[in-house]
């Protein structure tokens, strides 16, 4: 099983409603990822968890909550968000943070706020 | 910091003709190298990936990469292009063991 699953695949949500993605994957990767993606720009790095604990914070707005319950599960709490945060958010994993590392990616969340 | 550059952000082939997207590398150390696909609406797949055991790397889909030092380049090729390989193409360099940094994409378009 290579899939990195994630759920919703779109979502639409006003600027005062709080929601979650989630990302699922079963090969044993020790490293998750979030990215954000807007419309004809390469994906954009949020978030790093290794070995379920928080490594990586790139400047994302506290709007913006990552958790990590689990080594197999990635959630990303959305609360108070702004329209210009409308983008495809992207899940990722990898075995490790190596170099030579390649990442798994999910189908995506397509988030509209409105 | 390492990162990665791709010439042309728009390329146009016509169907069998050969595919070439151009990626640069910034690195004072040989990096590690990955090129990724994005259908429409769609995650990302690696195509292929070069981690220093060969200069030219075959991928999937009939991709392959070639690794040039003296360049500082690894750009994407393919002989033949078909019409389903339309698509965006990113290249990618793994920042000190961190996570993928991306090159802007390179959007691929094919005409029959």
């Amino acid at each position: 099983d290579t899939e990195v699953t994630q759920t919703p695949k779109h979502l639409v949500m006003g600027m005062t409603n709080k929601k979650s993605l989630k990302c699922e994957q079963h090969m044993g990767h020790r490293a998750m990822y979030w990215y954000k993606q807007k419309a004809k720009k390469p994906p954009e790095l949020m978030f790093v968890y290794s070995y379920e604990k928080l490594s990586i914070n790139e400047s994302v707005p506290s709007r913006f909550s990552p958790e990590c319950p689990n080594s197999s599960l990635l959630n990303l709490h959305l609360h108070a968000l702004q329209p210009e945060d409308s983008a495809l958010y992207l899940c990722a994993s990898s075995q490790g943070r190596g170099d030579s590392t390649e990442a798994f990616f999910g189908q995506g969340t397509r988030l509209t706020v409105v | 910091a390492q990162s990665v550059t791709q010439l042309g952000s728009h390329v146009s082939v016509s169907e069998g003709a050969l595919v070439l997207l151009r990626c640069n590398y910034s690195s004072s150390v040989p990096p590690y190298l990955f090129w990724y696909v994005q259908y429409p609406n769609q995650g990302l797949q690696l195509l292929l990936k070069y981690t220093s055991a060969a200069t030219l790397v075959k991928g999937i889909n009939g991709f392959e990469a070639e690794f040039k030092k003296s360049e500082t380049s690894f750009h994407l090729t393919k002989p033949s292009a078909h019409m389903s390989d339309a698509a965006e193409y990113f290249c990618a360099v793994n920042q000190a063991g961190t996570a993928l940094i991306f090159g802007k994409g390179t959007t691929l378009s094919v005409s029959s």
